[in-house]
């Protein structure tokens, strides 16, 4: 069975450009997150999804981060415009349906902002 | 405020030590505890969990971790580390069935 797939695995960009960040999730998962692991530190949620529906964003800087879902599977996460601050490592995390349920994590994208 | 913490942020054992990771949170309620290993150029995954009962829980490759829920702890433990256990390690507490909350993890150096 494949497990959470991203892509890129990396990317350098400059501030003030956009980045979009791609998540493919187990299939069968409901319940897909996205976090943001700084070096040193554990993985932070930025958002969570069930099906297509955000069931929470509250730690989504909603400035300049967007994410969508839109058919309940796979799902992207955007920053526009990145500013240097967003280098650290973006997981995309899958689970059957949320709550107790153990989260399969994908590999991450690591992003520089130069 | 509402937190996991790991004390250990650096750990380093020869093999064939025991290893005792700490981890404590601060949440109230009804808590579920998690052990997460992210080996060197792979992804997280997860090493162990406490749901109920037994509190007591075996993962793979012979760790354990015991919940105390009156110290609010959920320390990881190992009797013989090998090389191969080196690696990255996150304790994580899942709050009334909402979100994962993770410490900011241990790295285990074990040297040959």
């Amino acid at each position: 069975e494949a497990g959470v797939v991203q892509s890129p695995r990396y990317k350098i960009i400059e501030k003030k450009q956009p980045v979009a960040f791609w998540c493919n999730p187990i299939s069968g998962h409901n319940t897909l997150y996205w976090y943001l692991q700084n070096l040193g530190q554990g993985p932070e949620l930025l958002i969570r999804y069930e099906n297509e529906e955000a069931v929470d964003d509250s730690q989504l800087p909603k400035d300049r981060f967007s994410a969508e879902r839109l058919k309940g599977v796979d799902s992207t996460l955007k920053i526009q415009p990145a500013e240097l601050g967003d280098s650290a490592v973006y997981l995309c995390a899958s689970s059957l349906d949320g709550g107790y349920n153990e989260q399969f994590f994908g590999p991450g994208t690591r992003l520089t902002v130069l | 405020a509402q937190s996991v913490s790991q004390h250990n942020h650096h750990v380093i054992l020869s093999e064939a030590a025991s290893l005792e990771l700490g981890c404590n949170y601060s949440y109230g309620g009804t808590v579920n505890l998690f052990w997460y290993v992210q080996y060197p150029g792979q992804h997280l995954q997860l090493l162990l969990k406490y749901f109920s009962g037994d509190p007591l829980v075996k993962g793979i490759k012979g760790f354990e971790a015991e919940f105390i829920k009156s110290k609010f702890s959920f320390n990881l433990r190992k009797p013989s580390v090998q090389w191969s256990d080196t690696a990255e390690y996150f304790c994580a507490v899942n709050v009334n069935n909402n979100d994962m909350r993770f410490g900011a993890g241990t790295r285990l150096t074990v040297k040959p």
